[in-house]
């Protein structure tokens, strides 16, 4: 297995829901990653998982939670989100914090 | 300051035409070296990578690179574009000496005329 998968594929959600992003890997990778890109930009870095540990947060706004609960999984947790937090989220997953990164396909938020 | 540099926001070429996308960074020692390519929608794949020994690198969809130190850059190159190559192009740099960071270029659009 050789991807990264992210669910949903697409999401419309108001300001005040409450909604998940997840993102799975079967690799072995040990660091995940989330980003963010708005169309026409290249992916931001949001935040890393290495060792299923918190290593790398970009200060982002707590309004986006994430959560690593094995070495496969990761979340990222939605909560009273903006209209400017559309965008594409991609998930990424690399054997040991550096080298390549696998990308999911994402996951496109809509924020009315 | 690392920084990675990618001078083309948008480039043209006619289906069967030889491709080059530029790509420079600044930093003081040898950094590992990705192109990806992004289709609308979709993540980022990974087309090659540089890390060191032979500095011209293959890749994935008849695309290669070359690692030139003395001018700081990683160019990605194609003899003949086909259609299906127009998408986004996003070049990055994983710095590790120092403060370790890993960047994306700004991405250059490649549209393909047939």
């Amino acid at each position: 297995d050789t991807e990264v998968t992210q669910t949903p594929k697409h999401l419309v959600m108001g300001m005040t829901n409450k909604k998940s992003l997840k993102c799975e890997q079967h690799m072995g990778h040990r660091a995940m990653y989330w980003y963010k890109q708005k169309a026409k930009k290249p992916p931001e870095l949001m935040f890393v998982y290495s060792y299923e540990k918190l290593s790398i947060n970009e200060s982002v706004p707590s309004r986006f939670s994430p959560e690593c609960p094995n070495s496969s999984l990761l979340n990222l947790h939605l909560h009273a989100l903006q209209p400017e937090d559309s965008a594409l989220y991609l998930c990424a997953s690399s054997q040991d914090g550096g080298g390549r990164r696998v990308f999911g396909s994402g996951t496109q938020l809509s924020v009315l | 300051a690392q920084s990675v540099t990618q001078p083309d926001i948008h480039i043209t070429v006619s289906e069967g035409a030889s491709l080059e996308l530029r790509c420079n960074y600044s930093y003081g020692a040898t950094p590992y070296l990705f192109w990806y390519v992004q289709s609308p929608g979709q993540g980022l794949q990974l087309l090659l990578k540089y890390f060191s020994g032979d500095t011209l690198v293959q890749g994935i969809k008849g695309f290669e690179a070359e690692f030139k130190r003395s001018q700081s850059s990683f160019n990605l190159r194609k003899p003949s574009v086909h259609w299906s190559d127009a998408a986004e192009y996003f070049c990055a740099v994983e710095f590790t000496s120092g403060t370790y960071k890993y960047i994306f270029g700004t991405g250059t659009r490649l549209k393909v005329l047939a």
